[in-house]
Protein backbone atom coordinates (compact mmCIF):
# COMPACT_ATOMS: atom_id res chain seq x y z
CA UNK A 1 0.00 0.00 0.00
CA UNK A 2 1.37 3.31 -0.62
CA UNK A 3 1.63 5.55 2.12
CA UNK A 4 3.50 7.92 4.42
CA UNK A 5 4.51 6.70 7.62
CA UNK A 6 5.77 8.90 10.88
CA UNK A 7 6.83 8.32 13.90
CA UNK A 8 6.03 8.46 16.69
CA UNK A 9 2.26 9.46 16.58
CA UNK A 10 1.99 10.85 19.90
CA UNK A 11 5.35 12.73 22.38
CA UNK A 12 5.18 14.05 25.49
CA UNK A 13 8.57 15.74 25.99
CA UNK A 14 10.35 18.32 28.45
CA UNK A 15 12.29 21.62 27.04
CA UNK A 16 15.53 20.78 25.82
CA UNK A 17 15.82 17.29 25.04
CA UNK A 18 16.67 16.51 21.70
CA UNK A 19 14.16 14.28 19.44
CA UNK A 20 13.43 13.13 16.49
CA UNK A 21 9.99 12.06 13.99
CA UNK A 22 10.50 10.18 11.61
CA UNK A 23 9.16 10.16 8.31
CA UNK A 24 9.27 7.57 5.03
CA UNK A 25 7.77 6.77 1.74
CA UNK A 26 7.10 3.98 -0.55
CA UNK A 27 6.08 5.60 -3.50
CA UNK A 28 9.94 6.72 -4.95
CA UNK A 29 8.38 10.65 -4.67
CA UNK A 30 11.46 12.85 -4.76
CA UNK A 31 9.91 15.59 -2.88
CA UNK A 32 9.09 15.43 1.04
CA UNK A 33 8.00 18.51 3.58
CA UNK A 34 7.58 18.96 7.23
CA UNK A 35 4.27 20.98 8.45
CA UNK A 36 3.35 21.99 11.34
CA UNK A 37 -0.59 22.55 11.89
CA UNK A 38 -1.67 25.23 14.88
CA UNK A 39 -5.01 26.37 15.68
CA UNK A 40 -5.91 29.31 13.41
CA UNK A 41 -2.53 29.28 11.57
CA UNK A 42 -3.25 26.49 8.67
CA UNK A 43 -0.28 24.22 7.74
CA UNK A 44 3.30 25.98 7.84
CA UNK A 45 5.88 24.61 6.06
CA UNK A 46 9.13 23.90 8.38
CA UNK A 47 11.50 22.09 5.69
CA UNK A 48 11.52 20.55 2.02
CA UNK A 49 13.50 18.32 0.21
CA UNK A 50 13.73 18.11 -3.92
CA UNK A 51 15.78 15.04 -3.55
CA UNK A 52 18.60 12.94 -1.47
CA UNK A 53 21.24 15.47 -0.14
CA UNK A 54 18.70 18.56 -1.38
CA UNK A 55 16.85 20.80 1.77
CA UNK A 56 15.51 23.55 1.36
CA UNK A 57 13.94 26.16 4.60
CA UNK A 58 10.14 26.49 4.39
CA UNK A 59 8.16 29.57 6.45
CA UNK A 60 9.10 28.38 9.82
CA UNK A 61 12.24 26.42 10.08
CA UNK A 62 13.86 28.14 13.32
CA UNK A 63 14.32 25.67 15.74
CA UNK A 64 14.03 22.64 13.41
CA UNK A 65 16.60 20.33 11.72
CA UNK A 66 16.27 17.94 8.59
CA UNK A 67 18.57 15.52 6.44
CA UNK A 68 17.80 13.34 3.51
CA UNK A 69 20.18 10.57 2.86
CA UNK A 70 18.01 8.00 1.50
CA UNK A 71 14.81 9.06 -0.64
CA UNK A 72 12.40 7.20 1.32
CA UNK A 73 13.20 9.05 4.70
CA UNK A 74 12.94 12.71 5.72
CA UNK A 75 13.79 13.02 9.45
CA UNK A 76 12.63 15.81 11.47
CA UNK A 77 15.15 17.03 14.51
CA UNK A 78 14.50 19.14 17.38
CA UNK A 79 17.54 19.92 18.95
CA UNK A 80 16.62 21.36 21.93
CA UNK A 81 12.35 21.50 22.37
CA UNK A 82 10.42 24.57 23.52
CA UNK A 83 7.24 24.60 24.35
CA UNK A 84 6.35 26.62 21.16
CA UNK A 85 6.90 23.85 19.24
CA UNK A 86 4.46 22.37 20.86
CA UNK A 87 1.76 21.14 17.80
CA UNK A 88 0.60 18.48 14.93
CA UNK A 89 3.18 17.91 12.64
CA UNK A 90 2.53 16.29 9.29
CA UNK A 91 4.69 15.08 6.81
CA UNK A 92 4.43 14.74 2.99
CA UNK A 93 5.41 13.56 -0.05
CA UNK A 94 4.76 14.06 -3.73
CA UNK A 95 6.56 12.27 -6.94
CA UNK A 96 8.68 15.71 -7.80
CA UNK A 97 8.00 19.11 -6.72
CA UNK A 98 8.18 20.52 -9.94
CA UNK A 99 4.53 20.79 -11.11
CA UNK A 100 1.29 22.75 -9.94
CA UNK A 101 -0.83 19.67 -10.49
CA UNK A 102 0.90 17.16 -8.13
CA UNK A 103 -0.75 15.85 -4.89
CA UNK A 104 0.81 15.54 -1.91
CA UNK A 105 0.40 12.82 0.23
CA UNK A 106 0.36 13.11 3.98
CA UNK A 107 1.15 11.03 6.65
CA UNK A 108 -1.25 10.69 9.89
CA UNK A 109 0.94 13.31 12.10
CA UNK A 110 2.46 13.31 14.90
CA UNK A 111 1.21 15.06 18.03
CA UNK A 112 4.14 16.74 19.89
CA UNK A 113 3.94 18.33 23.47
CA UNK A 114 6.62 20.20 25.10
CA UNK A 115 6.21 20.77 28.72
CA UNK B 1 2.95 38.72 0.98
CA UNK B 2 1.32 36.18 -0.10
CA UNK B 3 -2.02 35.10 1.17
CA UNK B 4 -5.10 33.19 1.60
CA UNK B 5 -8.61 33.31 3.21
CA UNK B 6 -11.28 31.57 3.81
CA UNK B 7 -13.93 32.01 6.37
CA UNK B 8 -12.92 30.24 9.70
CA UNK B 9 -16.12 28.10 10.32
CA UNK B 10 -19.62 27.30 8.77
CA UNK B 11 -22.73 25.49 9.59
CA UNK B 12 -24.96 23.72 7.15
CA UNK B 13 -27.71 21.52 7.28
CA UNK B 14 -28.01 17.55 6.68
CA UNK B 15 -28.77 16.91 3.07
CA UNK B 16 -28.30 21.17 2.15
CA UNK B 17 -26.08 22.51 0.06
CA UNK B 18 -22.96 24.49 1.19
CA UNK B 19 -20.32 26.59 -0.70
CA UNK B 20 -16.89 27.32 0.61
CA UNK B 21 -14.96 30.67 -0.43
CA UNK B 22 -11.75 31.47 -0.90
CA UNK B 23 -9.66 34.43 -2.22
CA UNK B 24 -5.45 34.50 -2.65
CA UNK B 25 -2.97 36.73 -3.38
CA UNK B 26 0.15 34.97 -4.16
CA UNK B 27 3.27 35.03 -6.28
CA UNK B 28 2.49 32.77 -9.73
CA UNK B 29 0.12 30.70 -9.85
CA UNK B 30 0.20 26.69 -11.07
CA UNK B 31 -3.31 25.76 -9.64
CA UNK B 32 -5.71 25.46 -5.88
CA UNK B 33 -6.20 22.70 -4.45
CA UNK B 34 -8.73 21.80 -1.94
CA UNK B 35 -8.50 19.31 0.91
CA UNK B 36 -10.77 17.71 3.43
CA UNK B 37 -8.95 17.02 6.80
CA UNK B 38 -10.94 15.36 9.04
CA UNK B 39 -10.57 16.60 13.10
CA UNK B 40 -7.29 14.67 14.06
CA UNK B 41 -6.73 13.27 10.63
CA UNK B 42 -4.25 13.98 7.98
CA UNK B 43 -5.40 16.09 4.93
CA UNK B 44 -6.51 14.51 1.84
CA UNK B 45 -7.01 15.70 -1.76
CA UNK B 46 -10.31 16.66 -3.24
CA UNK B 47 -10.04 18.35 -6.13
CA UNK B 48 -7.44 20.66 -8.26
CA UNK B 49 -8.24 23.58 -10.80
CA UNK B 50 -5.46 25.30 -12.94
CA UNK B 51 -8.13 26.44 -15.47
CA UNK B 52 -10.67 29.00 -15.01
CA UNK B 53 -14.08 26.96 -14.67
CA UNK B 54 -15.90 24.39 -12.78
CA UNK B 55 -14.57 20.77 -12.13
CA UNK B 56 -17.17 18.61 -11.30
CA UNK B 57 -17.00 15.19 -9.28
CA UNK B 58 -20.16 13.55 -7.70
CA UNK B 59 -21.11 15.51 -4.49
CA UNK B 60 -18.27 17.97 -4.78
CA UNK B 61 -17.31 20.41 -7.25
CA UNK B 62 -14.87 22.89 -7.86
CA UNK B 63 -14.65 26.64 -9.39
CA UNK B 64 -11.80 28.66 -9.76
CA UNK B 65 -11.69 32.65 -11.34
CA UNK B 66 -7.98 33.35 -12.03
CA UNK B 67 -8.61 36.99 -13.05
CA UNK B 68 -10.30 37.03 -9.31
CA UNK B 69 -7.92 35.33 -7.53
CA UNK B 70 -11.66 32.75 -6.25
CA UNK B 71 -12.22 29.84 -5.58
CA UNK B 72 -15.22 28.04 -3.84
CA UNK B 73 -15.86 24.28 -3.26
CA UNK B 74 -19.55 23.61 -3.13
CA UNK B 75 -20.38 20.28 -1.54
CA UNK B 76 -24.06 19.15 -2.21
CA UNK B 77 -26.45 16.61 -0.27
CA UNK B 78 -24.46 17.21 2.63
CA UNK B 79 -24.06 14.02 5.25
CA UNK B 80 -22.83 13.89 8.53
CA UNK B 81 -19.22 12.53 7.58
CA UNK B 82 -18.49 15.76 5.67
CA UNK B 83 -18.25 17.46 9.19
CA UNK B 84 -14.39 18.28 8.69
CA UNK B 85 -11.81 21.42 7.74
CA UNK B 86 -11.40 22.28 4.36
CA UNK B 87 -8.48 23.52 2.88
CA UNK B 88 -7.24 25.74 0.20
CA UNK B 89 -3.98 25.52 -1.15
CA UNK B 90 -2.49 27.36 -3.96
CA UNK B 91 0.94 26.36 -5.80
CA UNK B 92 2.87 29.60 -6.41
CA UNK B 93 5.52 30.42 -8.92
CA UNK B 94 8.13 27.62 -7.20
CA UNK B 95 5.27 24.90 -6.97
CA UNK B 96 5.53 25.35 -3.00
CA UNK B 97 1.69 24.86 -1.79
CA UNK B 98 0.78 27.98 0.26
CA UNK B 99 -2.42 27.20 2.54
CA UNK B 100 -5.07 28.88 3.97
CA UNK B 101 -5.85 28.14 7.73
CA UNK B 102 -8.95 25.95 6.67
CA UNK B 103 -12.76 26.30 7.39
CA UNK B 104 -14.71 24.39 9.85
CA UNK B 105 -17.72 22.83 8.37
CA UNK B 106 -19.89 21.78 10.74
CA UNK B 107 -23.09 19.87 9.77
CA UNK B 108 -26.66 19.90 11.78
CA UNK B 109 -29.27 16.94 11.61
Amino acid sequence: EAQVTQNPRYLITVTGKKLTVTCSQNMNHEYMSWYRQDPGLGLRQIYYSMNVEVTDKGDVPEGYKVSRKEKRNFPLILESPSPNQTSLYFCASSPTGTSGSETQYFGPGTRLLVL
Amino acid sequence: GQNIDQPTEMTATEGAIVQINCTYQTSGFNGLFWYQQHAGEAPTFLSYNVLDGLEEKGRFSSFLSRSKGYSYLLLKELQMKDSASYLCAVSDSNYQLIWGAGTKLIIKP
